[in-house]
Formats: C-alpha cells, structure tokens, sequence
C-alpha cells in the first residue's frame, strides 16, 4: 500500500554540522515529493521539492536527494543553525492525483550548541 | 499579505456540539484543504476544494462537511463532536492542481479539544 515513513523519529545534531533526515516511500507511482519544516505550535512550511523525473534539487543550504531504486528521499541542511529546530516531514503525490499527498509522521531535529 | 489565516485558533467543545472552523488566503490561490493532525503523526486530509465551487473527500472525511464559501474561503464543520476529532486542523492553499505538483502554505491551525 502507500505510506511514507521516517528512518528516524528524532536527531540531534551539533550546531554548524550538516543534518540529514532520510524518509522512505513504498509508491513507485509517486511522482513529486516535498520536504516541509514545521516549528512548535505553527503550521508546516514548505522547503524543497522534488519531481520524479529528477534525482537532485538544491535550495538555500538545503539539497533534496531521490533515490527511485531503493525509493529513498533524503534532506540535508547544511551548516545547521539553532533556527532549524523543528520537526521535518516528507510528504510524495502520486502522478495520478495531486489531491492524494501522503504525510509521513515526522523527523524532529534539535540542535545542540 | 496574511497568507492564510485560521479562526478560532483553540476551541473547546463537548460531545454532540457543532462548530465551524474558519480559513481564508490572500494569494488568490485556486485550491484549499482541510487536514488534522493528531499528536506523533503526520497530516491527513479531511477535504479539498480543487478550485471555486467544487469539493472532494480525502482520507478522512467521516463527521465533516465543508463549505468552499467563495474563492477566499473554505470552511469545515463539524455536526456533533465526537473525542476521536480532538486534534489540530491546518487549512492550506495552493495554486495548482491537477497532476503538476503544488506548493502548499498552510495557516497556524486550530487546536480543537472535545471533551
């Protein structure tokens, strides 16, 4: 069936180091992918996305990977900063309905300084 | 520019009470939906409005309705509250649709408890 999911429920990584959170997809029909950062008591905030027919994006110190093979998506965030606290979710939309985007249940990342 | 707002942003409601949950967007998008969230989980869509005059169930429909009041607003009700809708629910806006892809900003949310 469909599902997105995390590897990890929370990581924590030293300030200035780079962070990556990874996320696994089982719909090989998935056709576009986002990274979304939602911070305490706000809504989600959209970061990256990605299409299928790619297999890299790179945005402001952040670089989506999408591994069609093993359906693997990644976010790195480079040089993290106190302000990237948060939780982080992956969410895939299947090429036939964008209305059927599938959340994962999130990565929370805490900084130490 | 507001983005996309929500009201109210708590309510507490008792079992059997109904109640409307507000959204409007300013970045004259063509479609909106509604999500919960619950706690340790990711977002699960309630009900969508592709564009102006249409709406359609998502994953989770049972015990709502929804009003796309024009093509600012899009509201979600709540006939009579049950425990199990205790949640926070996030409105959205995008603007597109259709198999392309979408960009979505989502407003602060609304924490409902139904006791």
């Amino acid at each position: 069936g469909e599902s997105v999911g995390l590897h990890l429920p929370t990581l924590s990584v030293q300030e200035g180091d780079n962070s990556i959170i990874n996320c696994a997809y089982s719909n090989s029909a998935s056709d576009y992918f986002i990274w979304y950062k939602q911070e305490s008591g706000k809504g989600p905030q959209f970061i990256i996305d990605i299409r299928s027919n790619m297999d890299k994006r790179q945005g402001q110190r952040v670089t989506v990977l999408l591994n069609k093979t093993v359906k693997h998506l990644s976010l790195q965030i480079a040089a993290t900063q106190p302000g990237d606290s948060a939780v982080y979710f992956c969410a895939e939309t299947p090429r036939s309905s964008a209305s059927k985007i599938i959340f994962g249940s999130g990565t929370r990342l805490s900084i130490r300084p | 520019n507001a983005g996309v707002t929500q009201t109210p942003k708590f309510q507490v409601l008792k079992t059997g009470q109904s109640m409307t949950l507000q959204c409007a967007q300013d970045m004259n998008h063509n479609s909106m939906y509604w999500y919960r969230q619950d706690p340790g989980m990711g977002l699960r869509l309630i009900y969508y409005s592709a564009s102006e005059g249409t709406t359609d169930k998502g994953e989770v429909p049972n015990g709502y309705n929804v009003s796309r009041l024009n093509k600012r607003e899009f509201s979600l009700r709540l006939e009579s509250a049950a425990p199990s809708q205790t949640s926070v629910y996030f409105c959205a806006s995008s603007d597109r649709s259709g198999t392309e892809g979408y960009e979505q900003y989502f407003g602060p949310g609304t924490r409902l408890t139904v006791t």
